[in-house]
């Protein structure tokens, strides 16, 4: 049973640095074709695609935050771990880590963790 | 970066009815394409994948086509538990990049 949950700080303050944990089960990072990404969801707004780890470590980043961003994983610990620096109000959402494999969708989910940023 | 545009932002049909939901991309994105299903306070859940390709699990009224740059999603009699927001979403080219959604709102 594959299973992904989010978790870090549900408020962090202007200019702080968020970092999110996805620990996972179910399967393995470092089978051919793995990768774990994350997504957001400002409220009320629509899904927007952050950042993907695979299971050769490669890394890619959404264009926009990219400066920001920083993926990295920890197979031992079936976690996937996201930072994003210089937290502004704009950056308020739900954040989501999700399973992608061989080009078949985000099949996985987790159940998502909101982040608020205020000071 | 590819631009996915779906329409229409709203759509509003009668339960039984079928549903035509729509997704362009601004470039080609062969058939690389993923449809979602996000019902209030939960997460997506993967509908299709591959443009035409039914996830486990995902009764046969939902069906994807399209190749390149149009797609399209269609519900074929709609339950009850299909009025939802819809999202498409390409894996073709980096940077991934989700359509705005269409809302499908019982009519």
């Amino acid at each position: 049973q594959v299973t992904l949950r989010e978790s870090g700080p549900a408020l962090v303050k202007p200019t702080q640095t968020l970092t999110l944990t996805c620990t996972f089960s179910g399967f393995s990072l470092s089978t051919s074709g793995m990768c774990v990404s994350w997504i957001r969801q400002p409220p009320g707004k629509a899904l927007e695609w952050l950042a993907l780890i695979d299971w050769d470590d490669d890394k890619y980043y959404s264009t926009s935050l990219k400066t920001r961003l920083t993926i990295s994983k920890d197979t031992s610990k079936n976690q996937v771990v996201l930072t994003m620096t210089n937290m502004d109000p704009v950056d308020t959402a739900t954040y989501y880590c999700a399973r992608i494999r061989g080009g078949r969708g985000f099949d996985y989910w987790g159940q998502g963790t909101l982040v608020t940023v205020s000071s | 970066e590819i631009v996915m545009t779906q329409s229409p932002a709203t759509l509003s049909v009668s339960p039984g009815e079928r549903a035509t939901l729509s997704c362009r991309a601004s470039q080609s994105v062969s058939s690389n394409l993923a449809w979602y299903q996000q019902k209030p306070g939960q997460a997506p859940r993967l509908l299709i994948y591959g443009a035409s390709t039914r996830a486990t699990g995902i009764p046969a009224r939902f069906s994807g086509s399209g190749s390149g740059t149009e797609f399209t999603l269609t519900i074929s009699s709609l339950q009850s538990e299909d009025f939802a927001v819809y999202y498409c979403q390409q894996y073709n080219n980096w940077p991934l990049t989700f359509g705005q959604g269409t809302k499908l709102e019982i009519k």
